[in-house]
């Protein structure tokens, strides 16, 4: 049971948009920044978002991040098939904690 | 471009310990960063191990602490893992990164290796 919660699954249309979001407590993501990160289908875990809304170099314009409280968000629009992949969301907690993943469908 | 590649036994016995070296390319390990560990039950999320500092510093997961050991050889340009009294619960892919952590609070993973599946298993 992690300490961030995010939805199990999440799914839209191509070319659509979509959000993930990742809710935690005033000893995480609330004094703390945030990271995600993409894990497509039998692959290691990717960096998409850091510091809560800051994309590494290479990272298209269709995803974003933001921070409010105790919550972040993922956003991913114009959804192509190969977005299809789990999602994670990372901050501090004591320790590197992570969420438990979102699995992102597009239909 | 920073390339990290994980090797070790596929397969430990329980109560045996886990062992994983880390190869970092196209990059000093000697340079200002920290490098980690994390593994993923199959089928589950992420769980972070720890990370070390290329002088030897190390910060551990605390509900692993007690079992974990990790070192760096910059004569190489790797790093390792060691997980100890391991039981069927650490079967899991374990993955090796590069940490940027600027400060406690702010850190996350930039480059990571593919990935190793370690089965712990008589």
């Amino acid at each position: 049971q992690s300490v961030l919660t995010q939805p199990p699954s999440v799914s839209a249309a191509p070319g659509q948009k979509v959000t993930i979001s990742c809710s935690g407590s005033s000893s995480n993501i609330g004094n703390n920044y945030v990271s995600w990160y993409q894990q497509l289908p039998g692959t290691a875990p990717k960096l998409l978002i850091y510091d809560n809304n800051k994309r590494p170099s290479g990272i298209p314009d269709r995803f974003s991040g933001s921070k409010s409280g105790t919550s972040a968000t993922l956003g991913i629009t114009g959804l192509q098939t190969g977005d299809e992949a789990d999602y994670y969301c990372g901050t501090w907690d004591s320790s590197l904690v992570f969420g438990g993943g979102t699995k992102l469908t597009v239909l | 471009q920073v390339q990290l590649q994980e090797s070790g036994p596929g397969l430990v016995k329980p109560s045996d310990t886990l062992s994983l070296t880390c190869a970092v390319s196209g990059y000093s390990i000697s340079s200002s960063n920290w490098w980690g560990w994390i593994r993923q039950p199959p089928g589950k999320g992420l769980e972070w191990i720890g990370y070390i500092y290329y002088s030897g510093s190390t910060y551990y997961n605390p509900s692993l602490k007690s079992r974990v050991t990790m070192s760096v050889d910059t004569s190489k340009n790797q790093f390792s893992l060691k997980l100890s009294s391991v039981t069927a619960v650490d079967t899991a892919v374990y993955y090796c990164a590069r940490v940027q952590l600027v400060r406690a609070g702010r850190a996350y993973f930039d480059y990571w290796g593919q990935g190793t599946l370690v089965t712990v298993s008589s």
